[in-house]
């Protein structure tokens, strides 16, 4: 099956602890996305890369990290600099450049306490 | 900077009702994408529109996108509780290397 998987689907952490959330895609594509939803509200682009070991910063980048050492894996570090990591984290990818519908993972849900 | 914008927020409706949401671009886009997601789901692509006036059906989903390529609207004829979720468009932002979400329209359907 081919796809988007991301774990854990809820993760719990201590204030002051980073985390890592994974992201992992076999649809052979080249670009990948992270996005932060909070209740209620849109999608907001945190970091994007279109290929591999080359990433950009998206709308709300301050307090994390990313890195793309292999084309089917993004990992997201969510870092205690992020003032508000409280949300509902979504991974996605597509085709080269944003022409391409985005496919998206299942989520992985953060609480921060 | 660039903005896609969306109305309403929320909409309520009895089912058999239709449905209607907006999508406004501050700039041209070369396509733009619609993307349903179910309370507590994740985004799903539903369809891409890229020609000027180009109109689209799935089942009694419609799609319409302006002649001037800057706005689009999702029409739903006869809603069902399936339909139940948040409706987002999307297009490419000018360097086309990332996709510029709007705020999505919150749809709720009472049975």
């Amino acid at each position: 099956d081919g796809g988007i998987t991301q774990s854990p689907k809820y993760l719990f952490r201590k204030e002051g602890q980073n985390v890592t959330l994974s992201c992992e895609q076999n649809l052979n594509h080249d670009a990948m996305y992270w996005y932060r939803q909070d209740p209620g509200q849109g999608l907001r682009l945190i970091y994007y890369s279109q290929i591999v070991n080359d990433f950009q910063k998206g709308d709300i980048a301050e307090g994390y990290s990313v890195s793309r050492e292999k084309k089917e894996s993004f990992p997201l570090t969510v870092t205690s600099a992020q003032k508000n990591p409280t949300a509902f984290y979504l991974c996605a990818s597509s085709m080269w450049l944003a022409d391409y519908e985005q496919y998206f993972g299942p989520g992985t849900r953060l609480t921060v306490t | 900077g660039q903005q896609v914008m969306q109305i309403p927020q929320y909409q309520h409706v009895q089912e058999g009702e239709d449905f209607t949401t907006y999508c406004n671009s501050s700039t041209t886009l070369s396509n733009i994408q619609w993307y349903k997601q179910r309370p507590g789901g994740h985004p799903v692509f539903l369809i891409q529109l890229v020609k000027s006036g180009e109109v689209k059906k799935q089942k009694r989903l419609t799609f319409q996108f302006g002649e001037a390529k800057k706005n689009s609207s999702l029409h739903i004829t006869a809603t069902q509780t399936t339909d139940v979720g948040t409706y987002f468009c999307a297009g490419p932002n000018t360097g086309g290397f990332k996709t510029i979400f709007g705020a999505g329209t919150r749809l709720f359907v009472k049975a």
